[in-house]
């Protein structure tokens, strides 16, 4: 199975929005409402930031949202702040029984 | 708080088998409810799921290692181990232990996470 497509590179400026997709097919992302968002900051493991598509664990900031239209899921970081700059890695539940990981996206805060 | 901890070689030769532990601690392997998986990530950032087990041993591997992998529990420690059999380069990564909470492959808490060499 190939990876989930991610951009490799998004950026904003303080107190700006971004949005970061990830693409799949109708085996993972559009066949499931199993898609989660992981940040990683550099030498860290990743932490779970977004599951079943758009709820937040406790804890997490709700400048953190997420969303899905058919193969394509989106992860939206509102207001953000310098502490945001980190890899962001999507995944999806699969049709196989198995977990698929997006490329990873680097978000660079100007 | 559950709290996952790997360990392992940092160095195997190629052709040679990679063993790696996951001890867990503030919380019991054996409740019921939870798997728990191996994840690598690659130099290059990619990340793989390589496979879960749930308390009562059965296991579940990714098609694309599981001719290679072996996932096992041992409850009286609250461990889970991974062994993966004749390494190659491309088998250089962090391996991570995570606790999956849902049994669709929901990783919720993760270790931190040991690098592994394969090198001669």
């Amino acid at each position: 199975q190939s990876a989930l497509t991610q951009p490799a590179s998004v950026s904003g400026s303080p107190g700006q929005s971004i949005t970061i997709s990830c693409t799949g097919t109708s085996s993972d992302i559009n066949g499931y409402n199993y898609v989660s968002w992981f940040q990683q900051h550099p030498g860290k493991a990743p932490k779970l930031m977004i599951y079943d598509v758009s709820n937040r664990p406790s804890g997490v900031s709700n400048r953190f949202s997420g969303s899905k239209s058919g193969n394509t899921a989106s992860l939206t970081i509102s207001g953000l702040q310098a502490e945001d700059e980190a890899d962001y890695y999507c995944s999806s539940y699969t049709s196989s029984n198995t977990l698929l990981f997006g490329g990873g996206t680097k978000l660079t805060v100007l | 708080q559950v709290h996952l901890q790997e360990s392992g070689p940092g160095l195997v030769k190629p052709s040679q088998t990679l063993s790696l532990t996951c001890t867990v601690s503030g919380g019991s392997i054996n409740s019921g409810g939870y798997y728990w998986s191996w994840i690598r990530q690659h130099p290059g950032k990619d990340l793989d799921w390589i496979g879960y087990i749930y308390y009562s041993g059965s296991t579940y591997y990714n098609p694309s290692l599981k001719s290679r992998v072996t996932i096992s529990v041992d409850t009286s420690k609250n461990q889970l181990s991974l062994t993966l059999r004749s390494v190659t380069a491309a088998d250089t990564a962090v391996y991570y232990c995570a606790r999956d909470r849902s049994g669709y492959l929901l990783m919720d808490v993760w270790g931190q996470g040991t690098t592994v060499t394969v090198s001669s």
